[in-house]
């Protein structure tokens, strides 16, 4: 079986703190990928990465930035935490096709 | 521009009543048409990929079809275990990125 394992279910940071969340596939999958989920707009692409030390920004990377040193991690950062990036944080890994989904973080900016 | 359109946006259903939902699709070279449940609070979770019109997969009491334009995934006798989101969701030629719709929030009663 896939597994994908986030960091934290749950995490509460204030305005302008340095948020790190990490992402851990267990599959050998080349390509990864962070979403935001929020009501009403569906999963967003943030970044994905299709090889170690790769990135390629999705349809909203502003305020995010991505690193992947090792094949199998992937660690999405907001350099400095809005409240509008209080959402649902999903990471997804694939060989090719379908994408494996995490089990979400909850990240509330306060 | 990839679009995907779910209807209905939620579906409240008696244990037993089947019914359909439904995935419209705008996408350039489809390569494939995927289908994910989501519990409340958890990572969206892979059920089926289809690849061409005419194909069908099933699944326990899930059945999903393609056509040309639309996905259904088709709910025979349902349980209240069933209640969840169902995200559709597409890919377009070498691309990595999937393209989601915003999910059926389907409900089974007793």
């Amino acid at each position: 079986d896939v597994k994908v394992t986030q960091s934290s279910r749950y995490l509460v940071k204030r305005t302008g703190e340095k948020v790190f969340l990490e992402c851990v596939q267990d599959m050998d999958h080349e390509n990864m990928f962070w979403y935001r989920q929020d009501p009403g707009l569906g999963l967003r692409l943030i970044y994905f990465s299709y090889d170690v030390k790769m990135k390629e920004k999705g349809d909203i990377p502003e305020g995010y930035s991505v690193s992947r040193e090792k094949k199998e991690r992937f660690s999405l950062i907001l350099e400095s935490a809005s409240t509008n990036q209080t959402s649902m944080y999903l990471c997804a890994s694939s060989s090719k096709d379908p994408q494996y989904f995490g089990p979400g973080t909850r990240l509330l900016v306060l | 521009e990839d679009q995907v359109t779910q209807s209905p946006e939620a579906l409240r259903l008696q244990e037993g009543e089947s019914s359909s939902l439904n995935c419209s699709y705008t996408v350039s070279g489809l390569r494939g048409l995927f289908w994910y449940r989501q519990d409340p609070g958890k990572g969206p979770e892979f059920l089926f990929t289809l690849y061409s019109a005419g194909e069908e997969k099933e699944k326990e009491r899930l059945k999903a079809t393609l056509t040309k334009k639309e996905s259904f995934l088709h709910i025979t006798a349902p349980k209240p275990e069933d209640s969840a989101t169902y995200l559709c969701a597409s890919i377009s030629g070498t691309a990595s990125k999937l393209t989601f719709g915003t999910g059926t929030r389907l409900q089974v009663t007793l």
